[in-house]
């Protein structure tokens, strides 16, 4: 069935560097997109979101960026720190506000 | 914080048992959604409520059953434990008929099945 998954499981980087975190979706018709960030023993937080009828987002400290052409999904991360360690999930829906498909996932440690 | 709490936190269950979980909705929020996460992987869709009634269901048998109440909490029942329904039970709450469609997780409720 359709899935959406990650390029890279695991992503080290250095304190007050940039991350970028990759996922690629297969369903063509997904038209919502969000970023969670999910911390050990805790259940997934919103991070940012994005519609299909954008190519970029801005919050604080983080960017979403679509390319649909190649069904490309991406978060990037300005100066990282020890608190954005995680495991971070991008999900897709075609269902507007129902059904969303999870990736596996991809653990991002920040070193000091 | 959400705002989406679950209960209970931990749970252990013998196999062939039933259990049920418990979650209350984001205030202003009218739907829940199930979610079951394995260890190491992402959350897997069990199913939606809205309105009282089912809204779109995963691929999990009909064993996995919820309702719905009046104030938009929401319980997941699950009969004849099997040992790979241990897993985190993530509840999610949304808002339908409106142009939000966000998902807020609460906490999960983790268990185990012997």
């Amino acid at each position: 069935g359709e899935s959406v998954g990650l390029h890279l499981p695991t992503l080290s980087v250095q304190e007050g560097d940039n991350s970028i975190i990759n996922c690629a979706y297969s369903n063509s018709a997904s038209d919502y997109f969000i970023w969670y960030k999910q911390e050990s023993g805790k259940g997934p937080q919103f991070i940012i979101d994005i519609r299909s009828n954008m190519d970029k987002r801005q919050g604080q400290r983080v960017t979403v960026l679509l390319n649909k052409t190649v069904k490309h999904l991406s978060l990037q991360i300005a100066a990282t720190q020890p608190g954005d360690s995680a495991v971070y999930f991008c999900a897709e829906t075609s269902s507007y506000g129902q059904n969303f498909v999870f990736g596996p996932g991809t653990r991002l440690s920040v070193l000091p | 914080e959400t705002g989406v709490t679950q209960s209970p936190t931990h749970l252990i269950k013998t196999r062939g048992q039933q259990v049920t979980l418990r979650c209350s909705s984001q205030s202003g929020h009218n739907t829940v959604s199930w979610y079951q996460q394995a260890l190491g992987q992402g959350p897997q869709f069990i199913f939606q409520y809205y309105r009282e009634e089912e809204n779109g269901r995963g691929n999990f048998p009909p064993r996995f059953s919820g309702l719905q109440f009046p104030n938009y909490s929401s319980e997941l029942n699950v009969n004849a434990l099997e040992l790979d329904d241990s897993a985190l039970y993530l509840c999610a709450s949304s808002t339908t008929g409106t142009d939000e469609g966000t998902q807020y997780f609460g906490p999960g409720t983790r268990l185990l099945v012997l």
